[in-house]
């Protein structure tokens, strides 16, 4: 069954600081992949979708990359701030041909003002 | 209109009652989804309902859950006879579900936090 890795629990940098936070997977290779954010007491919210015929997709200061051959997305923050403070959750689809999804346990980031 | 709701927000039970969540879509979104998320724990799929077809039930964990979609729009996830394990926020999201899209962007609402004494 797929699974998905966050290698880091929690990622602390300063405002400012491009924060890059990784997510690999280790089975098949999905169709898409999704970056959400989740504040705490909250349900996540959608970021970026990337799908496997791209390599990178931008929104903002966001950047998601997307590399078949290494099972690997990278997910960027730009001159990152304060508010940018959350757990970022990593999410692919459950099943190749699915809709629901299979998360990863996220990684929180910091950034120090 | 309004996002995804869910009630109650949070639940305190005892072990061996039975539990219901309740999860309001947002409006005309066809699909429907319950994940789980225990404390230093991923999201876990438990169900999905897409439309009137046959709910995805492979993620739900025992026979003690079950969930049901009434009129294409609020669902239901039931418990019965609860377990301290079952402990955790339970998540609904919602999307368009658009045939044939298999990304359509998943709405989550806030949860609800169930505790089992």
């Amino acid at each position: 069954s797929q699974k998905i890795e966050q290698n880091s629990e929690a990622l602390n940098i300063q405002e400012g600081k491009t924060a890059t936070l990784t997510c690999n997977y280790t089975n098949y290779s999905p169709a898409y992949l999704q970056w959400y954010r989740q504040d705490p007491g909250r349900g996540p919210v959608f970021l970026l979708l990337i799908r496997e015929n791209e390599k990178e997709k931008r929104k903002e200061r966001l950047k998601v990359t997307f590399d078949t051959t290494l099972k690997q997305s990278l997910f960027h923050i730009t001159a990152s701030q304060p508010a940018d403070s959350a757990t970022y959750l990593c999410a692919l689809p459950r099943t190749q041909a699915g809709t629901a999804l299979i998360f990863g346990k996220g990684t929180t980031l910091s950034v120090s003002s | 209109g309004a996002g995804v709701s869910q009630s109650p927000s949070n639940k305190v039970t005892e072990k061996g009652k039975d539990v219901e969540l309740r999860c309001d879509p947002i409006s005309g979104h066809t699909a429907l989804y319950w994940y789980r998320q225990s404390l230093g724990q991923g999201l876990e799929f438990l169900i999905y309902f897409q439309g009137n077809s046959a709910p995805d039930k492979s993620g739900l964990p025992s026979d003690r859950f079950s969930a049901e979609r009434t009129g294409g729009s609020v669902s239901t996830l039931t418990i019965q006879r609860t377990q301290q394990e079952d402990s955790a926020v339970y998540l609904c999201a919602s999307s368009l579900g658009v045939a044939g899209d298999r990304t359509d962007t998943q709405y989550f609402g806030p949860g609800t936090r169930l505790t089992v004494l």
